[in-house]
């Protein structure tokens, strides 16, 4: 059975740093480009950032480029979201998703599973 | 970026209704459109991917249609697991993937 597993959210004030894990099984890591993708409290869905399988391609919502980072660990089947300077805006639930293909940059592909989401609250 | 809208933004039905979603892109993506269910508490799941074809384990009372910039989803006949909220996705520019604003479902 294929199982992503979030952790590491939690209270940071603004301007902190968090940094989450997602664990995967039931699959070869390393064939498929992941994602994260948060939402707000109450709110929609919001793509953050991809990193391709072999963890040589990153890219990043305009909202949080130059403050979160994306990594990967494949011997691991570990996903990373290094999030720094952070703002209440960042607050959500933070989910990791696997692509269906291994280049998070090719057209195509969806979201299959999801994990069951880590919550990041920014405040003083 | 592609802007994606879902109407309407919120319904209310019976068990047994057909319910049907709509999904507009701000420019054609031809059918690399996905649609997703998200239950409160929970993670999204998929339900139709490549605008039209079922995911494994879904229903067949879920059905996705459009291509370009006009989509649907139909629920055939509502189910009372059914009441949740639905969120549709573009991939054709990605990695920007965008999604929609979600239809809310709830019992009328």
């Amino acid at each position: 059975e294929v199982q992503l597993v979030e952790s590491g959210g939690g209270l940071v004030q603004p301007g902190g740093s968090l940094r989450l894990s997602c664990a995967a099984s039931g699959f070869t890591f390393s064939s498929y480009a992941m994602s994260w993708v948060r939402q707000a409290p109450g709110k929609g869905l919001e793509w953050v950032s991809a990193i391709s399988g072999s963890g040589g391609s990153t890219y990043y919502a305009d909202s949080v480029k130059g403050r979160f980072t994306i990594s990967r660990d494949n011997s691991k089947n570990t996903l990373y979201l290094q999030m720094n300077s952070l703002r209440a805006e960042d607050t959500a639930v933070y989910y990791c998703a696997k692509n269906t293909i291994a280049a998070a940059g090719t057209r195509g592909g969806w979201f299959d599973p999801w994990g069951q989401g880590t919550l990041v609250t920014v405040s003083s | 970026d592609i802007q994606m809208t879902q109407s309407p933004s919120s319904l209310s039905a019976s068990v047994g209704d057909r319910v049907t979603i709509t999904c507009r892109a701000s420019q054609s993506i031809s059918s690399y459109l996905n649609w997703y269910q998200q239950k409160p508490g929970k993670a999204p799941k998929l339900l139709i991917y490549a605008a039209s074809s079922l995911q494994s384990g879904v229903p067949s009372r879920f059905s996705g249609s459009g291509s370009g910039t006009d989509f649907t989803l139909t629920i055939s006949s509502l189910q009372p697991e059914d009441f949740a909220t639905y969120y549709c996705q573009q991939s054709y520019s990605t990695p920007r993937i965008t999604f929609g604003p979600g239809t809310k479902v709830d019992i009328k």
